[in-house]
């Protein structure tokens, strides 16, 4: 089975620096990583993917994240933040070739970026 | 395009009642997956439906059900609610074949058991 580990629970940051929010995954098999924000009250929404090819993908708000295999993690990472950021984000992977869409997701981080 | 529908928004039920959420997905897709989301657990995995057969199912008691129409539209059921089962149900939405591309979700249903 696989399992997804987020680091930290929440990340302050302030506005205009950068951040990391840090995922790291465990599975037998090879997976699809991904990236969803949840905004309060909201469901959610894909941020970024990785299915095959570059290991480096890139949102169109700014966000990027790197997919590392032999560390079995995919970390998100933004150069500077603005206060729209704050919202909650949580990663997932889901089996590739499973012929299932089914998503484990980790626990989710909240980022709160300060004024 | 529209996007997947989840009905109702809000929920509040006794211990005890029954409840069927509703989802209707994105037009084209023929999966759906439910998952349930609380502030101890995280979110969880239900089940996926996929031409109205399930394709896949999660650790939960038997009290959560679920079924998919030949439209796609799914629901779910959870039978003699209990405290626990308070939670905001996500459903999402994907083609179901070819290559996994992404999940597209739901607001969601908010449900209270008191």
């Amino acid at each position: 089975a696989q399992s997804v580990t987020q680091l930290d629970s929440q990340v302050p940051v302030f506005e205009e620096a950068p951040v990391e929010l840090r995922c790291n995954y465990s599975s037998s098999v090879s997976v699809y990583l991904f990236w969803y924000v949840q905004y309060p009250n909201q469901g959610l929404q894909l941020l970024l993917k990785y299915l095959s090819g570059s290991t480096l993908v890139e949102s169109i708000n700014g966000f990027e994240a790197e997919f590392n295999k032999s560390q079995t993690s995919f970390h998100l990472r933004k150069p500077s933040v603005h206060i729209s950021d704050t919202a909650e984000y949580f990663c997932a992977v889901s089996l590739s070739g499973a012929g299932s869409y089914q998503l484990t997701f980790g626990k989710g981080t909240k980022l709160s970026v300060i004024p | 395009k529209a996007g997947v529908t989840q009905t109702p928004r809000y929920l509040i039920k006794t211990r005890g009642q029954q409840v069927t959420l509703s989802c209707s997905p994105i037009s084209g897709h023929r999966s759906v997956s439910w998952y349930q989301q609380t502030p101890g657990q995280g979110l969880q995995f239900l089940f996926e439906y996929f031409s109205e057969t399930q394709r896949n199912k999660g650790n939960f008691p038997g009290r959560f059900s679920g079924r998919q129409f030949s439209n796609s539209r799914s629901e779910m059921n959870v039978s003699t609610l209990e405290l626990g089962d308070s939670a905001l149900y996500l459903c999402a939405s994907s083609l179901g074949v070819g290559t996994i591309t992404e999940a597209f979700f739901g607001q969601g249903t908010r449900l209270t058991v008191v």
